[in-house]
């Protein structure tokens, strides 16, 4: 069974600054898929970044980044220029891929990140 | 509509009774998910939908637990004789089969039960 670890229940940072999320998995599979998705006050969960485990070059997304260590098992999200609207909870996923298609998702427990003005 | 929608959007209801919460996934995707959100926690895998595959019922944390999905599109949960312990949001997500773990989720069903 698949695994994800979010260390980091709250962190806070100052607007334009820079944060970096952490996450950390366990998995004996090879392919496969992991993301970071955004979940406002409005409880609907927001894709943020997604990264496939074959590839090597780091996923990027406008002001989201991560930083994706295959054999650490690490792939922690860094928001750049922080602004008021990311304040949100973050959740770092992990999804199976298979030959017959998509699997469930399998979460982390979160990060609450303030964006403070 | 262009998104998943899911309702109600609230629900309290007491203890012992049953409830269903429904969702609306977007037209042509053919997997389905349900998950539980509990307060300060993540994101639990109730049960996933695949086209006309049997579905995946493994996250169904007991047999008070089930969910239909009819014609391949709208799903249902039902919960039978509701614990305090159900109270959570229910996510709901749909994707394409095959769309790279794009899925797409509903702003969720707050259940309370007292």
């Amino acid at each position: 069974a698949q695994t994800v670890t979010q260390s980091q229940p709250e962190m806070s940072v100052q607007e334009a600054e820079t944060v970096t999320l952490s996450c950390t998995y366990d998995t004996s599979e090879n392919n496969y898929y992991l993301f970071w998705y955004k979940q406002p006050p409005s409880r609907q969960m927001i894709l943020v970044i997604r990264q496939e485990a074959y590839k090597q070059q780091n996923a990027t997304e406008n002001r989201f980044s991560v930083n994706f260590q295959k054999a650490a098992k690490s792939f922690s999200l860094k928001i750049s220029d922080s602004q008021l609207g990311d304040t949100a909870m973050y959740f770092c996923a992990f999804m199976k891929l298979l030959n017959s298609g998509n699997t469930p998702l399998v979460f982390g427990k979160g990060t609450r990140l303030s964006v403070i003005a | 509509g262009a998104g998943v929608s899911q309702s109600p959007s609230n629900k309290v209801t007491e203890k012992g009774k049953d409830v269903e919460l429904r969702c609306d996934p977007i037209s042509g995707h053919t997997a389905l998910y349900w998950y539980r959100q509990s307060l300060g926690q993540g994101l639990e895998f109730l049960i996933y939908f695949q086209g006309n595959s049997a579905p995946d019922k493994s996250g169904l944390p007991s047999d008070r637990f089930s969910a239909e999905r009819t014609g391949g599109s709208v799903s249902t949960l039902t919960i039978q004789r509701t614990q305090q312990e159900d109270s959570a949001v229910y996510l709901c997500a749909s994707s394409l089969k095959s769309s790279a773990g794009r899925a797409f989720f509903g702003q969720g069903t707050r259940l309370t039960v007292v």
